[in-house]
This record gives structure tokens, sequence and C-alpha cells, in this order.
């Protein structure tokens, strides 16, 4: 059964700073790892999709990195601004299905 | 393209009463969709798996007969709460899947349900 975890739970920067969230799944047979935003009381914002196949995915200032045999997923978001405060989610595809975690609360301070 | 819609956004039911939600795909077709449950600063659990035209597969734990799910058409899928209690009070969000793209979802805005 595949099992998503994601530290840190909450993290609190200042607006301009890089910073990286993770993500770890036990099930290494995933076929691809997701990330999603999350704003309060609203649904999910797909934000990046790696393929099994593939090690990074870019897009403007989000890069995410996929190691399939650490288990591990990692969320670089460059020169942080107020406007990225969101929970985020990331998702393991296996067995057809997307396994969750707890997501990251973030919250960029200006 | 690959949108999905949800139907009420939010709902607010009496104790005892049934409550549906609707799940459309607006500009594609899905032959799956999934159901989930959010609740407060919980993640997304699965609830089941919708297939167009069969019956739906529920997660260890979910009450089938609790919660209904009827997937009639190709672009449409419905989750009835029956006798809804405080409990079932959550944020409930679908998928679906594109027919053919087995490894992606694309998700709806979510329902929030309230029963008091």
């Amino acid at each position: 059964k595949q099992e998503v975890t994601q530290i840190p739970a909450a993290l609190s920067v200042p607006e301009g700073e890089n910073l990286v969230l993770n993500c770890s799944f036990t099930d290494s047979a995933i076929y691809n790892l997701q990330w999603f935003r999350q704003d309060p009381g609203k649904g999910l914002t797909s934000l990046l999709l790696i393929q099994s196949s593939q090690r990074e995915q870019t897009s403007g200032r989000l890069n995410a990195s996929l190691d399939k045999s650490s288990g591990r997923s990692t969320l670089y978001i460059a020169a942080s601004q107020p406007g990225d405060s969101a929970t985020y989610l990331c998702a393991g595809g296996s067995n057809y299905k997307l396994t969750f975690g707890k997501g990251t609360l973030l919250t960029v301070n200006p | 393209g690959a949108v999905v819609s949800q139907h009420p956004s939010w709902v607010i039911c009496k104790s005892g009463t049934s409550v549906k939600i609707e799940c459309r795909s607006l500009d594609f077709q899905a032959t799956t969709m999934f159901w989930y449950r959010q609740f407060p600063k919980q993640s997304l659990m699965l609830m089941a798996t919708s297939n167009e035209g069969s019956k739906a597969t529920y997660e260890q734990g979910v009450e089938k007969d609790k919660f209904l799910i009827n997937h009639a058409s190709l672009t449409l899928s419905t989750l009835t709460v029956t006798s809804a209690h405080p409990e079932d009070s959550s944020f409930y969000i679908c998928s679906a899947r594109v027919s053919g793209r087995i490894y992606e979802q694309y998700f709806g805005p979510g329902t929030r349900l309230t029963v008091t």
C-alpha cells in the first residue's frame, strides 16, 4: 500500500527566499508523481506532473524532481512571493490510483 | 481543456436527509471518475472509483450503502450521501480520468457539505 509523507507540515519564509518542500513515498512502482496547490477552502490546482521515466519538471519558478530509487520528490520554489502562500500536496500514482500526502502549509511573509 | 465541474459548490443539509453531488467532465469523456473526501487540515482520501456503466469500487472502510455512486454517462458521475450525519460534513472532491490516458486525473473544484 502506497504511503506518502510530506515534510515539513508547515513552513514560514520571508518573501524572496528560495525554498524546498519534501515528499517521500513507499511504493517505488509509482508511474507518476504530482504536485498540487490548494488554497483555503478551494479545490486542487495541478502544478507539475513527473512521469516515472523523468527526473524533473519545471514550470516558471517551480521545479520538481523525482528519485524513485530513494522514494523521494522535492518541489523547489524560487524567489517566493506572498501569492505562493497555500498548502502544497504531493500525490503518488500507483495501481491506477493517486495517494496524497498531508501537505505542507506554506506562508510567505511580505 | 480537461475541465471538471462539481455541483453544488457548497450545501447545508439537516441530519437524516440525503444529498447528491454531481461531477461532470466538460470537454472530455471520462470512463473513470474518482471521489475523494478531505477533512479539515487533512489530506484527500480516496473513497471510491467509479467506472461508467458498472458498479463503483469502494476503498476499505467506506460504506457503499451510505455513499451511493452512479456513473451513468461518460461525462457525469454522482455521489449521494444518504441519511447524512454531522460526521459526514467534509469537503468532497471528484476527479476524472481522460479515456485512454490512465495515468492522469483532472480535479473538480470540490463541494463543501455541512450537515446540521
